[in-house]
């Protein structure tokens, strides 16, 4: 079964300061990758989806991006973090559209 | 906007007691799936029911669809405090690569 693997649990960063969150998979081939933010008490908000290496695909107009070096590596990255930024980050996996795999999330609080 | 919506937003009961959440979406799905995430975690897959499905079965899970009423509604038969958890829907609309999460119903349930 898949594994998800994200990196740290926790993070405070202060406003204006670059990030970088590490997504990676484990037992599966070509999946693909989801980036969501939750904030507290809500819903998930998709922010970038990705079918293959180097395709990303943006849901939102935002502060942050996205890149896939590898098959299995999601990275979400931000140059000058904002205020509005803090939030649970989780990554997810799937094989198209069949259940999704998440992992335990970052919580970012912007400082 | 968010194609799922659960109701009710909040639910607490007595431990034995049965929990019904339901939820709502927009478009034509492929879909749908339930998902508990657990204070602080990631999300965890329950159940998957298909358009062409009206109803599942999965342990103490009833999951029903009513693809007419674009409505689906969540089970959870003698419950436990361990079923304390938000639970949320997540539809795939027909053709696309990602799914979409509602609000989520926080479930409590009292000893």
């Amino acid at each position: 079964s898949q594994t998800i693997h994200q990196w740290p649990a926790t993070l405070v960063q202060p406003v204006g300061s670059p990030l970088s969150l590490e997504c990676t998979v484990e037992g599966t081939s070509n999946p693909n990758l989801y980036w969501y933010r939750q904030a507290a008490g809500r819903g998930l908000q998709l922010l970038f989806y990705s079918v293959g290496i180097g395709q990303i695909s943006s849901e939102v107009p935002q502060n942050l991006s996205a890149s896939r070096p590898q098959d299995r590596q999601f990275i979400l990255s931000s140059k000058k973090l904002l205020l509005s930024d803090s939030g649970f980050y989780l990554c997810a996996s799937s094989a198209g559209t069949r259940p999704q795999h998440f992992g335990d999330g970052t919580r970012l609080s912007i400082l | 906007s968010q194609q799922g919506e659960e109701d009710p937003q909040a639910l607490s009961i007595q431990e034995g007691e049965n929990a019904t959440m339901n939820c709502s979406y927009k478009t034509s799905i492929n879909n749908l799936q339930w998902y508990r995430q657990n204070s602080g975690r990631g999300l965890v897959h329950l159940i998957l029911i298909r358009s062409n499905e009206r109803e599942k079965h999965s342990g103490r899970l009833r999951v029903t669809l009513d693809t007419s009423k674009k409505s689906s509604s969540l089970l959870i038969t003698a419950s436990r405090a361990a079923d304390t958890a938000s639970y949320f829907c997540a539809t795939d609309a027909q053709g696309a690569q990602k799914l979409v999460f509602g609000q989520g119903t926080r479930l409590t349930i009292n000893p």
